[in-house]
């Protein structure tokens, strides 16, 4: 059965760094989303992606952040400068179409910010 | 309250026995889903019900929704340590030209003792 796949699982970064998260969504699905989850709090919607463009973001997904979909398989998500309380798990989304379709998720890259 | 709240926040039963959680939501939504999350790890789909559904089954899963009383709640049957895990309900109130965003709730944390 397809699955999103996400790369790396972990990543240790000093604050003030870049990093990119990377998403490969089921290849037949069009749109793609972004959420995360703060270690023991809910998961947060960050930013939905459909045709080369943003298509809603959340008030977390500031000028910091950055989506893009460089190739016909990959999804990423860059933190230019990250700050401490960007620690969190980042999962990656896809749906086939858009509004009642199952989202599918990633398996979360864990992103630890010192 | 907040969109998509769970409760009880926690549950404790034994093996064999049934395990119902409930989630509140509080704007119109299209529809519903239900996503369980081991700990630390991914969220993984357990299933999806519109707005216009009332009831849905999945094997040992059974999904009401009310949309007179906004809630939903999820039903496991003849329940196995095996389902320990955190289970979220997570609403999808996206429009036609943004997507769907899920909001998800605080999770209810299910232990199943052997």
């Amino acid at each position: 059965e397809p699955e999103v796949t996400q790369t790396p699982s972990h990543q240790v970064t000093q604050m003030g760094q870049e990093v990119i998260l990377r998403c490969v969504p089921i290849s037949n699905h069009l749109y793609f989303y972004w959420y995360r989850q703060i270690l023991g709090q809910k998961v947060e919607f960050l930013v939905s992606f459909y045709n080369n463009e943003i298509s809603e973001k959340s008030e977390i997904f500031d000028d910091q952040f950055s989506v893009e979909r460089p190739d016909g398989s990959n999804f990423t998500l860059k933190i230019r400068s990250t700050k401490l309380e960007d620690s969190a798990m980042y999962f990656c989304a896809s749906t086939r179409r858009n509004l009642q379709e199952t989202q599918y998720f990633g398996p979360g890259t864990r992103l630890l910010v010192l | 309250s907040q969109q998509g709240e769970e409760d009880p926040q926690a549950l404790s039963i034994q093996e064999g026995e049934n395990a119902t959680m409930n989630c509140s939501y509080k704007t119109s939504i299209n529809n519903l889903q239900w996503y369980r999350q081991n700990s630390g790890r991914g969220l993984v789909h357990l299933i999806l019900i519109r707005s216009n559904e009332r009831e849905k089954h999945s094997g040992r899963l059974r999904v009401t929704l009310d949309t007179s009383k906004k809630s939903s709640s999820l039903l496991i049957t003849a329940s196995r340590a095996a389902d320990t895990a955190s289970y979220f309900c997570a609403t999808d109130a996206g429009r036609e030209t943004s997507g769907s965003r899920l909001t998800f709730g605080e999770g209810t944390q299910l232990t199943v003792n052997p």
